[in-house]
């Protein structure tokens, strides 16, 4: 089973409004990151937050982290229709192995994004 | 421009025809990684790379083969013992040494298997 479980699978908002994404997961981790994909292309990467680290800010981007309940948040804030994407977060892992730089990526969570 | 291309953007292939997706980075990167998606199961590791000339087999290696011969490519072989094959594909890179293993996503290429 996946790592990284995002929720809701699926998310509709008007522009304006802030949308909040969640991932939960199983194992312990060094880092979580969440990642962006516009339909058809590859992914592209927002932002990292590391295992020690409770929260952080990009832009419009608000990521949160509760590793005592393995889950972490991601906040778009005044969304806009530009935003309509899905959006995966992605962990690595504390026990992965030396030298090992996998991450393990969820389902993600589909973004709709109406003007 | 620094980056990953891959090429094709499209594929078609017949059934039982092996087929060689391309993967080239110039970010001096070490680690190399193939993903297939497809609708609903988000990325699935095939295989990865974290040094020339070395690689493992990722959750779904089954039907794929790699090779890492230079730094800069990571070619992908779809096999005709691959049962479903068509699907996206993705190709990533990272550095390597301590992290923190940030993957930069070359464009995909979609395969269609008939």
């Amino acid at each position: 089973s996946q790592q990284g479980e995002e929720d809701p699978q699926a998310l509709s908002i008007q522009e304006g409004e802030n949308a909040t994404m969640n991932c939960s997961y199983k194992t312990s981790i060094n880092n979580l990151q969440w990642y962006r994909q516009n339909s058809g292309r590859g992914l592209v990467h927002l932002i990292l937050i590391r295992s020690n680290e409770r929260e952080k800010h990009s832009g419009r981007l608000r990521v949160t982290l509760d590793t005592s309940k393995k889950s972490s948040s991601l906040l778009i804030t005044a969304s806009r229709a530009a935003d309509t994407a899905s959006y995966f977060c992605a962990t690595h892992l504390a026990y992965s192995g030396a030298g090992s730089y996998q991450l393990t990526f969820g389902k993600g969570t589909k973004l709709s994004v109406i003007p | 421009d620094g980056g990953i291309t891959q090429s094709p953007k499209y594929l078609f292939r017949k059934e039982g025809q092996n087929v060689t997706l391309s993967c080239e980075q110039n970010l001096n990167h070490d680690a190399m990684y193939w993903y297939r998606q497809d609708p609903g199961q988000g990325l699935r590791l095939i295989y990865y790379s974290q040094i020339v000339n070395d690689f493992q087999k990722g959750d779904i290696a089954e039907g794929y083969s790699v090779s890492r011969e230079k730094k800069e490519s990571f070619p992908l072989t779809v096999t005709s013992a691959q049962k479903n094959p068509t699907a996206f594909y993705l190709c990533a890179s990272s550095i390597g040494g301590e992290g923190p293993y940030e993957q930069y996503f070359g464009p995909g290429t979609r395969l269609t298997v008939t």
